[in-house]
């Protein structure tokens, strides 16, 4: 079975500065997927990034990067510039190509940006 | 934002009741999920469905059972609720090429 582990459950990073959240996973798999979500106080979820693991490029989305390291099974997430609006919890999850494509969930970092 | 609901958005009830949470979706998806998120576990996959009356046990199925009469509708049944199930519960669909699972809002369940 897959596993996720999110060793931080908290973080916090002033405004407009750096924080990268730490992801690692366990699987036996060649192909699947990574993600992170994002889940304000709202609670909604909402996709953050998604990396396929047979890319070897890392993924980006505007401020969001990831640093994917498929031999580590390591998925890290870089937010730059940091907002106020990104205080969330954050989850990374993996999902094997087939079976269902279940997602697999990590137990989330809360990361709170201060002004 | 893609079409799901979930009713109730709030429930209180008691041990040893029965409840159903519904999910509704407008997107003719194929794929529903059903999840639980506790503190210090993530979300955790309950059951999920691969079409009309086609489901399949998750990670944490043991005391809650669905069902699928039709596309739209994915129902999740605690036939005698406990307080191990207090939880927030969110459904989701996956979007046709499995890229991405979209969730609905949530129901925090509560059982006393």
């Amino acid at each position: 079975a897959q596993t996720v582990t999110q060793s931080q459950p908290e973080m916090s990073v002033q405004e407009a500065e750096t924080v990268t959240l730490s992801c690692t996973y366990d699987t036996s798999e060649n192909n699947y997927y990574l993600f992170w979500y994002k889940q304000p106080p709202s609670r909604q979820m909402i996709l953050v990034i998604r990396q396929e693991a047979y890319k070897q490029q890392n993924a980006t989305e505007n401020r969001f990067s990831v640093n994917f390291q498929k031999a580590a099974k390591s998925f890290s997430l870089k937010i730059s510039d940091s907002q106020l609006g990104d205080t969330a919890m954050y989850f990374c999850a993996f999902m094997k190509h087939v079976d269902g494509n279940k997602l697999v969930f990590g137990a989330g970092t809360i990361l709170r940006v201060k002004s | 934002d893609a079409g799901i609901t979930q009713s109730p958005r709030h429930k209180v009830t008691e041990t040893g009741t029965p409840v159903t949470l519904r999910c509704h979706q407008t997107e003719n998806h194929r794929y529903m999920y059903w999840y639980r998120q506790d503190p210090g576990h993530g979300l955790r996959l309950i059951h999920y469905s691969y079409g009309v009356k086609d489901t399949d046990k998750g990670e944490v199925s043991d005391g809650y059972s669905v069902s699928r009469s039709k596309t739209e509708d994915f129902l999740l049944t605690l036939e005698s609720a406990t307080s191990s199930q207090t939880s927030v519960y969110f459904c989701a669909i996956a979007s046709p090429n499995f890229y991405e699972q979209y969730f609905g809002p949530g129901t925090r369940l509560t059982v006393t």
